[in-house]
C-alpha cells in the first residue's frame, strides 16, 4: 500500500520569494507521483507529474518538482511566487493499473504582498 | 464547455433525507470517480467506474450508491443522510484509469446536512 505525507499544513511566504512544498511517499513498488492545485471553491488541477525518466519535472505556472528515490520525496518548488499562487496544493501517488490515487493532506500556500 | 460538470454546486438538506449528485464529462474518457473532501481538506476516493463497470469501491457506507448509465455520466445517490456526510464531493474523470494519467475534476458539490 502507498501513503503520502505532506510535511507542512501551511506555508506562508511573501510575494516574489521562492517556495518549497514538501512531500514524502511510502511504497513497496514503483510509483507515479503528482502535484495538484486547488484554488478556492474549485476542483483540483494537475500541476505536474512524474512517471519515469528525468527526475526533474516541470509543470504549469512555473512550478517544478524533483523526484528523489533514495529519500522517497517529491518536493514542489517555485523560484518566485505570485499572489495568485495562493491555493491548496496536494501531492498524490499511484502504483498504476486500476489502483487508486492516494492524496496527501494538502499544504495551504498563502502568498502575502 | 466545462469538461467535468457536476450539479448541484450546493446542497443543503435535513438528516434522513435522500439526495443525488449528478456528474457528466464531455472529454470522451472511459473512467470516472467520486472523491470526498472533508472539512480538513483531506481527499479520499469513494468509487471509480471504467466504461460503466465498478472498479474501485472503497469502504463507503452502503447508503452511498453510484450509478453510471453510460460512460459519460456517474451519479451519486445518498440515502438516509447523516451529519457526518457533510463534505465537498468531487467528480473526476481520466482517459482510461491506468493510474498514470491526469485526472480532470469537477468544481465540487458542497453538501451540508443539518
Amino acid at each position: 500500500a502507498q501513503s503520502v505525507t505532506q510535511l507542512d499544513s501551511q506555508v506562508p511566504v511573501f510575494e516574489e520569494a521562492p517556495v518549497e512544498l514538501r512531500c514524502n511517499y511510502s511504497s513497496s513498488v514503483s510509483v507515479y507521483l503528482f502535484w495538484y492545485v486547488q484554488y478556492p471553491n474549485q476542483g483540483l488541477q494537475l500541476l505536474l507529474k512524474y512517471l519515469s525518466g528525468s527526475t526533474l519535472v516541470k509543470g504549469i505556472n512555473g512550478f517544478e518538482a524533483e523526484f528523489n528515490k533514495s529519500q522517497t520525496s517529491f518536493h514542489l518548488r517555485k523560484p518566485s511566487v505570485h499572489i495568485s499562487d495562493t491555493a491548496e496544493y496536494f501531492c498524490a501517488v499511484s502504483s498504476g493499473g486500476y489502483n487508486k490515487l492516494i492524496f496527501g493532506a494538502g499544504t495551504r500556500l498563502a502568498v502575502h504582498p | 464547455d466545462t469538461a467535468v460538470s457536476q450539479t448541484p454546486k450546493y446542497l443543503v438538506t435535513q438528516m434522513g433525507n435522500d439526495k443525488s449528485i449528478k456528474c457528466e464529462q464531455n472529454l470522451g474518457h472511459d473512467t470516472m470517480y467520486w472523491y470526498k473532501q472533508d472539512s480538513k481538506k483531506f481527499l479520499k476516493i469513494m468509487f471509480s467506474y471504467n466504461n460503466k463497470e465498478l472498479i474501485i469501491n472503497e469502504t463507503v457506507p452502503n447508503r452511498f450508491s453510484p450509478k453510471s448509465p453510460d460512460k459519460a455520466h456517474l451519479n451519486l445517490h445518498i440515502n438516509s443522510l447523516e451529519l457526518g456526510d457533510s463534505a465537498v464531493y468531487f467528480c473526476a474523470s481520466s482517459q482510461d484509469g491506468t493510474g498514470n494519467e491526469k485526472l480532470f475534476f469537477g468544481s465540487g458539490t458542497q453538501l451540508s446536512v443539518l
